[in-house]
């Protein structure tokens, strides 16, 4: 059955730290990539989004992703961490535009000041 | 602000009841999602309605419910209530089937 892969479920981090999440998916086919961001007591927010062309797209906030279709991987980065990002990230898998999602099991973020 | 709206924001019951959430989706989306979100299981999928058909149909219990009518809004209803049901419960709604999903505050249910 196809999945995501969060590799971390909480990551500690120090403000100004560089940041690097990873995601993996297991599928051959066509796929659009998504990560969302849940801030503390907030609902799900996309972040960003990949569905062809630039394998790195660019998200609010700073954040950007690469998609690297030989590792399956769509891993999510940020240079320099804030205290802001402190959050919960969701890597999500649309399967050739069928309207589902998979979605992987999230990766606590808190961000030491 | 998503532009999917979901009512009520809190919902305090007690065990055996049964509760009607409920979502209004983005102007001119078709999709609508249901997501069961608690601290023990996570972020669970339960169902997906598309103008007015379930689609989908993911983790959902028998006890619960749902439909999307005409006007393209949709209830979730949670019978016969356990303390396990305890959790957030997310719509969001899409235009199209990329999967890119615009989610509503969530409605909040203690169940006591």
């Amino acid at each position: 059955a196809q999945s995501v892969s969060q590799h971390n479920h909480h990551v500690i981090l120090s403000e100004a730290a560089s940041l690097e999440l990873g995601c993996n998916y297991s599928y051959g086919g066509t796929v659009n990539l998504f990560w969302y961001v849940q801030y503390p007591g907030q609902h799900l927010q996309l972040l960003l989004k990949y569905f062809s062309g630039d394998p790195l797209v660019k998200g609010i906030k700073g954040f950007e992703a690469e998609f690297i279709k030989s590792k399956f991987s769509f891993n999510l980065r940020k240079p320099s961490v804030q205290w802001s990002d402190t959050a919960e990230y969701f890597c999500a898998v649309n399967l050739d535009s069928n309207y589902q999602l998979i979605w992987g099991a999230g990766t606590k973020l808190i961000i030491k000041p | 602000d998503s532009g999917v709206t979901q009512t009520p924001k809190h919902l305090i019951t007690a065990t055996g009841q049964r509760v009607t959430l409920r979502c209004s989706p983005r102007s001119g989306d078709l999709s609508v999602y249901w997501y069961q979100q608690s601290l023990d299981q996570g972020l669970q999928f339960l169902i997906q309605y598309y103008n007015g058909e379930e689609r989908a149909k993911g983790n959902i219990l028998e006890r619960f419910s749902a439909q999307q009518f005409p006007d393209l809004h949709s209830e979730l209803n949670l019978s016969s209530l356990e303390l396990g049901d305890s959790a957030l419960y997310f719509c969001a709604s899409s235009v199209g089937s990329s999967g890119e999903l615009f989610f509503g505050e969530g409605s909040r249910l203690t169940v006591l």
